[in-house]
């Protein structure tokens, strides 16, 4: 099944203890993206990938870290989280480079920062 | 800079009734539009797109979409609403000449609520 996997689904943690939430996609696509989501905002882009070793910042990447180093995987690191982090959280991926592709999402993670 | 606006953050209908959910947007070119739908606890799902061609476009679960470059709008809409069409809808836009799949920018939703 073609799917986008993210773990862990929720998480709890304190201020300042460095966590990763893992995203993996099983479609061979070469683009893939964090998002969060908050009330009243919708979903803004954190982080993206166009492939294997290129990424580069969305809309809201402070205090975001991500790596591209295998093509399935696109790990989001919080080095330092903030209760301000707090938030739900989605993996998405696209198939090729084309701006017509609708993209594929993860089920979300939904972290509290205390 | 593109943009997106949903203009309403709940609509209610009876199940049964059309529904149309509201969506604007604001690009430089051409746009690539999207609709996906969140349902509780769950990841966004595609439902539908427009590329380019016919102005009404259909998509999943009986939805459709129209395409108004004029009115730089792409509302959502169904002709008979069901119960289980209760979810959080969000629209998306790329603008097309930058052609690459690095920049989709979300409304903020709607939430449907269709009741019996």
């Amino acid at each position: 099944e073609a799917q986008v996997t993210q773990n862990p689904r929720y998480l709890i943690t304190v201020t300042g203890k460095k966590l990763t939430v893992t995203c993996s996609q099983n479609m061979n696509h070469e683009y893939m993206s964090w998002y969060r989501q908050d009330p009243g905002l919708g979903l803004r882009q954190i982080y993206y990938s166009m492939n294997v070793e290129v990424t580069d910042k969305g809309d809201v990447p402070e205090g975001y870290k991500v790596s591209r180093k295998e093509k399935r995987n696109f790990p989001l690191i919080l080095e330092s989280p903030s209760p301000n982090q707090t938030s739900l959280y989605f993996c998405a991926s696209t198939g090729g480079g084309a701006g017509y592709n609708e993209q594929f999402f993860g089920p979300g993670t939904r972290l509290t920062v205390l | 800079a593109q943009s997106v606006a949903q203009p309403e953050d709940q609509v209610n209908v009876a199940e049964g009734n059309p529904l149309t959910v509201k969506c604007t947007y604001s690009v430089s070119g051409n746009p690539y539009l999207f609709w996906y739908v969140q349902y509780p606890n769950r990841g966004l799902q595609f439902l539908l797109k427009y590329i380019t061609g016919d102005n009404l476009v259909k998509g999943s679960y009986g939805f459709e979409a129209e395409f108004n470059k004029s009115q730089t709008s792409f509302h959502l809409k169904k002709p008979s609403a069901l119960v289980s069409d209760s979810a959080l809808y969000f629209c998306a836009v790329r603008d097309r000449p930058s052609g690459t799949a690095s920049k989709l920018t979300f409304g903020t939703g709607t939430r449907l609520q269709v009741t019996l």
